[in-house]
């Protein structure tokens, strides 16, 4: 069974950079896992940030960046808002199907 | 912009099958480019991928819901519907449909509000 890890929580402090990350079982993250990140907070339905590791989508605030950093997608908060407080959830590519990471609850603090 | 609203019945009883409909507008499926996925979220819990259906009908199933899962197409009302048979309680989620558009990149670009359906006798 594949498995899509993620940090389960990290806390920054509003201003701050915070890099989370999302790795595979199945070995390195690359281009063609075509890693997407999502924001979801409470109660709402998971909103797109990042496709294809660094690729922004039109409404994407400039401090949200994606990257592939080693074996791994990162998704990088530069100048933390206190709005940015909420789930982050990675999603990868394996030819056909698409896994989901278990989410890091950002705390902005 | 392309508006996705997913609809059904809020409460199945176990062993019974889970019909959702997911109404697309503001865009045809049947133009092509793209893949519509479903994805629940359990209560308090992460996102599952549940499958994709193109408009021509190919479809890929997450391995842990095939057996018991039926994804389909109704071009002429602008639809995407799901089946889930055989339901128990760890069923119970928020439903989601979203679009995948692979052209330029493979993003997740439009999502439904969701559905909350309870698997409950």
């Amino acid at each position: 069974q594949t498995v899509v890890t993620q940090e389960p929580s990290l806390t920054v402090s509003p201003g701050g950079t915070v890099t989370l990350t999302c790795t595979s079982s199945t070995g390195a993250v690359t281009s063609g896992s075509y890693p997407n990140w999502f924001q979801q907070k409470p109660g709402q339905a998971p909103r797109p940030l990042i496709y294809s590791a660094t690729k922004t989508h039109p409404w994407t605030p400039a401090r949200f960046s994606g990257s592939l950093l080693g074996d791994k997608a990162a998704l990088t908060l530069s100048g933390v808002q206190p709005e940015d407080e909420a789930e982050y959830f990675c999603l990868l590519y394996y030819g056909g199907r698409w896994v989901f990471g278990g989410g890091t609850h950002l705390t902005v603090l | 912009q392309v508006h996705l609203q997913e609809s059904g019945p809020g409460l199945v009883r176990p062993s019974q099958t889970l019909p959702l409909t997911c109404t697309v507008s503001g865009g045809s499926i049947a133009s092509g480019g793209h893949y519509w996925s479903w994805v629940r979220q359990r209560p308090g819990k992460g996102l599952e991928w549940i499958g994709y259906i193109y408009y021509s009908g190919t479809f890929y199933y997450n391995p842990s819901l095939k057996s018991r899962l039926s994804l389909s197409v109704d071009t002429s009302n602008n639809q995407l519907s799901l089946k889930l048979n055989s339901v128990t309680a760890a069923d119970t989620a928020v439903y989601y449909c979203a679009r995948e558009d692979r052209r330029g990149g493979y993003k997740f670009d439009s999502w439904g509000q969701g559905i909350l359906v309870i698997v409950s006798s």
